[in-house]
């Protein structure tokens, strides 16, 4: 019943790698985004992106990069991963452009650059 | 900008007794209020959406939040908390978005709810 899978779980990195963070939905839903948790200062949203190929930074936009080329699929980059990134990463989607629209949740990506 | 504070960042609640989580908003316009929560190594999932009309809304596992637009508050409620409560909670407003984009929430920070026996 698993409806937004985010691949990895858990990653290790080092500093300056190049990190593919993917997720994936099985509700044809338009909206995908990508948020960042952490301790003290809850979810933050880095990009989003409201339909394919089409994206619109967040509040933390720096340092990060996204891809949409198929409705169901929406990757976030990071192009050189650095210690101050090490996170947890929190993939969304929800349907239509209502302000009222439910997301729903990956269940996350932990992310360690070391 | 919208935004949202939650001014308990740690409930500590014996079971049974009841809790309040707060929540309050800043917004020049009319926003749509949530409250979601996360249990341990997950995700987050949807308690309670407030859209419009009644002030009292009623959501899952017997939590309730009540909005008050004069305090800008939304919050969160529950007469007798169990020990499977103890979940991560935030507080989130939405908007309408401008034409041909989507609505994104602003989450606040979170409460954590640690239920004890």
């Amino acid at each position: 019943d698993v409806k937004v899978t985010q691949s990895s779980r858990y990653l290790v990195k080092r500093t300056g790698e190049k990190v593919f963070l993917e997720c994936v939905q099985d509700m044809d839903h338009e909206n995908m985004f990508w948020y960042r948790q952490d301790p003290g200062l809850g979810l933050r949203l880095i990009y989003f992106s409201y339909d394919v190929k089409m994206k619109e930074k967040g509040d933390i936009p720096e340092g990060y990069s996204v891809s949409r080329e198929k409705k169901e699929r929406f990757s976030l980059i990071l192009e050189s991963a650095s210690t101050n990134q090490t996170s947890m990463y929190l993939c969304a989607s929800s349907q239509g452009s209502a302000g009222a629209n439910v997301l729903t949740f990956g269940a996350g990506s932990r992310l360690t650059v070391l | 900008a919208q935004s949202v504070t939650q001014l308990d960042s740690q409930v500590p609640v014996f079971e049974e007794a009841p809790v309040e989580l707060r929540c309050n908003y800043s917004s020049s316009v009319s926003v749509y209020l949530f409250w979601y929560v996360q249990y341990p190594n997950q995700g987050l999932q949807l308690l309670l959406k407030y859209l419009s009309g009644s002030t009292l809304v009623k959501g899952i596992n017997g939590f309730e939040a009540e909005f008050n637009k004069s305090q800008t508050s939304f919050h969160l409620r529950k007469p007798s908390v169990h020990i499977s409560d103890t979940a991560e909670y935030f507080c989130a407003v939405g908007l309408e978005p401008y034409t041909g984009t989507a609505s994104k929430l602003t989450f606040g920070t979170g409460t954590r709810l640690q239920v004890t026996l």
